[in-house]
């Protein structure tokens, strides 16, 4: 039983198009994470949040962007979707920063953008 | 900036074969975790290892934290099928006294053969 969703967990789409990804944990974490992946490669954070109302950009540039109103909510935007854009997506939950229990990863969400 | 190096990169073995895979770094991490991704799923915490010279093992798999806490090695006895997938470190960071986000390796991909 996973604690944390993602939504869809498949998307094509067109270019240009404006798409938002869900993700929501039920674990009460305060911290959370999104993460690009290209298949079997490593992760790039791109934003994170450190609690309601607080998001930040990650190491990898990205178009997209974050909101933070309630906890358990850390969707991901889209304005306008490119090819570029297609990738897997993780996103991720940690209690405090996860040096101990680590982050807990949905099942990603795989964007391909035509 | 923090980096941690995996080897090998790709890895494809027989059944019943042993293998080690690296993780190393220039910096001293206040924790070293491993994850295993399988395709089309998030990455899964195996193990938190946090002293220096730390051991723990499950079930086939043998995690070692280096002494100076700057590399970790994972061992697997005898790899099965269901081994397949890529494995990820990941280590936990402090800047200025304060916790940081993990760090990820950019991980070894696995494939045992039967």
């Amino acid at each position: 039983e996973a604690d944390i969703y993602q939504t869809p967990r498949y998307l094509v789409i067109g270019t240009g198009k404006k798409i938002t990804l869900e993700c929501s944990q039920t674990m009460g974490h305060d911290k959370m994470y999104w993460y690009q992946q290209d298949p079997g490669m490593e992760l790039h954070l791109i934003h994170y949040s450190y609690g309601v109302n607080s998001t930040e950009k990650g190491d990898l540039s990205s178009e997209s962007t974050v909101s933070r109103i309630r906890t358990e909510h850390f969707p991901l935007t889209l304005e306008s979707a490119r090819p570029s854009h297609t990738s897997q997506y993780l996103c991720a939950s940690s209690e405090g920063f996860g040096q101990i229990d680590g982050y807990t990863f949905g099942s990603g969400t795989r964007l391909t953008v035509v | 900036t923090q980096l941690l190096e995996q080897s090998p990169q790709f890895l494809s073995i027989q059944e019943g074969e042993n293998l080690t895979v690296y993780c190393n770094s220039s910096s001293v991490f206040s924790s070293l975790q491993w994850y295993r991704q399988e395709p089309g799923e998030g990455p899964v915490l195996l193990v938190t290892v946090v002293t220096g010279g730390e051991v723990k093992k499950l079930k086939r798999l043998t995690f070692q934290f280096g002494d100076a806490r700057k590399d970790s090695s994972l061992h697997i006895t005898a790899a099965q099928p269901g081994d397949t997938g890529l494995y990820l470190c990941a280590g936990g960071t402090y800047y200025g006294g304060s916790q940081g986000n993990l760090i990820f390796g950019k991980g070894t991909k696995l494939s045992v053969k039967p």
